[in-house]
């Protein structure tokens, strides 16, 4: 299996830009989550998907911040407009159960945005 | 705001050395709590889950929770260059919805 795919790798744009993030989950995985890391504020969970379905959308961080999980292969992450501080590295994971199972979230090699 | 709480190091340990990473937490009712290793410029990975008092052994890795003091643990026997790293502790939260994770500790394993 690939794993957990994510594009682009590096995405650098300018204040007010839309970015559209990526993600293709482990076929099979009915979890997916998106996650923003930063220096300031660490790994921090944004939105999670069950079968496609928004779950839990608490740590989405301002209207800015849009998710949608089409079918069980895609998911995107928006940000309309982008600003300067938008800037980290975005994480996405799927996993075959929930989110307090045992079983282990398998992360994608992660999305740097830079927003200038 | 439900807090997970690390040193963010850098931890510097002697190769073959033990290496003590601490976490502590603030939700009392937290449930499960994890261990991921993150080598720079790299995604998490999961090493360690633990939700029972005590202590959780897995190869030169050892995880020891306390929640009466909720403070959750990792111990690495025998270090390992290679086991130079970022380590985050996670903690999922009374309500079983959330992970939190901490910041991070940076450990280096110095030949």
């Amino acid at each position: 299996d690939a794993g957990v795919i994510q594009s682009p790798r590096h995405e650098v744009t300018e204040m007010g830009q839309e970015v559209t993030l990526r993600c293709k989950p482990i076929s099979g995985h009915d979890y997916l989550f998106w996650y923003r890391q930063t220096m300031m504020r660490g790994l921090e969970l944004l939105i999670y998907f069950n079968n496609n379905v928004p779950i839990d959308d608490s740590g989405m961080p301002e209207d800015r911040f849009s998710a949608k999980m089409p079918n069980a292969s895609f998911s995107t992450l928006k940000i309309q407009p982008s600003e300067p501080r938008d800037s980290a590295v975005y994480f996405c994971a799927s996993s075959p159960l929930a989110i307090w199972s045992t079983d282990t979230q398998y992360f994608g090699p992660g999305t740097r945005l830079t927003v200038l | 705001q439900k807090e997970v709480e690390q040193n963010s190091g850098p931890l510097s340990v002697p190769e073959g050395a033990i290496a003590s990473l601490n976490c502590t937490y603030s939700d009392r009712g937290s449930q499960s709590f994890f261990w991921y290793r993150q080598y720079s410029g790299k995604s998490p990975e999961l090493i360690m889950f633990i939700y029972s008092n005590g202590d959780k052994e897995d190869g030169r890795f050892t995880a020891q929770l306390n929640k009466a003091s909720q403070y959750v643990s990792l111990l690495i026997r025998d270090s390992q260059p290679s086991d130079s790293a970022t380590y985050l502790c996670a903690v999922l939260d009374s309500s079983a919805s959330k992970i939190i994770f901490g910041s991070g500790t940076r450990l280096s394993i110095r030949p």
